[in-house]
C-alpha cells in the first residue's frame, strides 16, 4: 500500500522568500504524484501533478515540484512567496493500478510573515 | 470554481443519528470519489462510484454507504453517527477512471455532538 509523509506540520516563511515543502512517498513502482492546496474552509485545488516524463513539473501560481526517484521525494517549491500563499498544502500519491484513488499526506500549514 | 458542488455546507447531528451528504459532479464526469478529512489530517478515501457502481472502497465500516444516480450525482450516507465522524467530507469528480482532470468540491463540514 502506498503512503505519503510530509515531515513539516507548520512552516513560516517571510513574504518574498523562497519556499520548499517536503514530501516523501512509499510505493512499489513509479506513482502518480500531486500537490494540492487548501485554503481555510475550502476544498482542494490542484497545484500540479507528475505522471511521467520531465521530473521538474510546473504548476499554477508559480509553483514547481521535482520528482526524485532515488529519494522517493516530490518536493514543492516557489521562488518568492506571497501573503496569499498562506494555506495548507497536501502531497498525494495515486496508484497506477486499481481504481485510481489518492493517498494524502497529513499536510503542511504554510504561514507567511510580513 | 470547479463545477463540483456539495450540500449542505455545514451540518450538526447528534450521535446515533443518520446523515446524507450530496455531491453534484461536473458535467461529463461519471466517476465520483468521497473523502473524509478529520481536523488536522489529510483526506482519507472512503469509496468511489463509476457509472452508478461502487468500484473501490477504503478502510471505512459498512455504516458508510453511498449511491450514484444516472446523472452521476452522488450521495454519502452515514448511519449510527459517532463523535469521530466529525470531519470535512469532500467529493471529487472526474471523467473515466484515470487521474486526469479530477476536481474537488468545497466539502460539507459535519459536526457530531
Amino acid at each position: 500500500a502506498q503512503s505519503v509523509t510530509q515531515p513539516d506540520i507548520h512552516i513560516t516563511v517571510s513574504e518574498g522568500a523562497s519556499l520548499e515543502l517536503r514530501c516523501n512517498y512509499s510505493y512499489g513502482a513509479t506513482p502518480y504524484l500531486f500537490w494540492y492546496v487548501q485554503s481555510p474552509g475550502q476544498g482542494l485545488q490542484l497545484l500540479l501533478k507528475y505522471f511521467s516524463g520531465d521530473t521538474l513539473v510546473q504548476g499554477i501560481k508559480g509553483f514547481e515540484a521535482e520528482f526524485k526517484r532515488s529519494q522517493s521525494s516530490f518536493n514543492l517549491r516557489k521562488p518568492s512567496v506571497h501573503w496569499s500563499d498562506a494555506a495548507e498544502y497536501f502531497c498525494a500519491v495515486g496508484a497506477r493500478s486499481g481504481y485510481s484513488t489518492l493517498t494524502f499526506g497529513k499536510g503542511t500549514m504554510l504561514l507567511v510573515s510580513p | 470554481e470547479t463545477g463540483v458542488t456539495q450540500s449542505p455546507t455545514h451540518l450538526i447531528k447528534t450521535r446515533g443519528q443518520q446523515v446524507t451528504l450530496r455531491c453534484s459532479s461536473q458535467s461529463g464526469h461519471n466517476t465520483v470519489s468521497w473523502y473524509q478529512q478529520a481536523l488536522g489530517q489529510g483526506p482519507q478515501f472512503i469509496f468511489q462510484y463509476y457509472r452508478e457502481e461502487e468500484n473501490g472502497r477504503g478502510n471505512f465500516p459498512p455504516r458508510f454507504s453511498g449511491l450514484q444516480f444516472p446523472n452521476y450525482s452522488s450521495e454519502l450516507n452515514v448511519n449510527a453517527l459517532e463523535l469521530d465522524d466529525s470531519a470535512l467530507y469532500l467529493c471529487a469528480s472526474r471523467a473515466g477512471q484515470g487521474f486526469d482532470e479530477q476536481y474537488f468540491g468545497p466539502g460539507t463540514r459535519l459536526t457530531v455532538t
